[in-house]
């Protein structure tokens, strides 16, 4: 199976909160991170936890991680339209310097 | 501050053309350096990735190859494409430990 993994769709109305999940299977992981991809553009780095931390919070976003389970989530307070977007999970591991990315999660937010 | 540029933002080539894509960063030095594609608007496939001049790992079999001719500079070719070779074609840099990457704006490539 794949080595990260999301769900490929969330629904959400405007100004609810939006909580994207992901799950990984390295243990190993000390990064990992989420990126936002706007239609046809690149992908831009959102936020990142480094593995001995349980939240991080940004303004709007909150990371959580729960390394017994290999879950990671982010939750978006307020979801805006502007939001509407693929939200990618991603790790990095102490063997290497490369990312390994989840299949993304298509985010829509209703007026 | 750091810039990542890739061109062209769109290309449509036709069966068995070639092609050569163009990544170049700005305001670092010996980056590490990434070609991503992604079908469909969705998962990220890593295609090569460099950490210095010269130096081409590739991740996945296929008629595509890369070239770093300059430290800033990374190129993504192929002689004859393929129909299935379609995608959006992403380029990245990334730098030290706990490695974020920060990604061009893609190049939607159509062969037909």
């Amino acid at each position: 199976g794949e080595d990260v993994e999301q769900s490929l769709f969330l629904s959400v109305r405007e100004g609810d909160s939006s909580v994207i999940n992901c799950t990984y299977t390295d243990s190993s992981s000390t990064y990992l991170y989420w990126y936002k991809q706007e239609p046809g553009a690149g992908l831009q780095l959102l936020t990142y936890i480094f593995s001995n931390m349980d939240m991080k919070q940004d303004q709007r976003l909150t990371v959580l991680l729960n390394k017994k389970d290999k879950h990671l989530s982010l939750r978006i307070a307020d979801t805006q339209t502007g939001d509407s977007a693929i939200y990618f999970c991603a790790e990095i591991r102490n063997a290497g310097n490369m990312l390994t990315f989840g299949g993304g999660t298509r985010l829509m937010v209703k007026p | 501050s750091q810039t990542i540029h890739q061109w062209p933002a769109t290309l449509v080539q036709p069966v068995g053309s070639p092609l050569s894509l163009e990544c170049t960063v700005e305001g670092t030095s010996n980056p590490n350096l990434y070609w991503y594609r992604q079908a469909a608007g969705r998962g990220l496939q890593l295609l090569f990735y460099s950490v210095g001049i010269g130096q081409i790992s590739s991740e996945v079999p296929q008629n595509l190859s890369a070239s770093r001719p300059q430290d800033r500079q990374f190129i993504l070719s192929s002689k004859k494409l393929l129909l299935s070779d379609s995608g959006f074609y992403l380029c990245a840099w990334g730098q030290g430990a706990g490695e974020k990457l920060f990604f061009g704006s893609g190049t939607q490539l159509s062969v037909l």
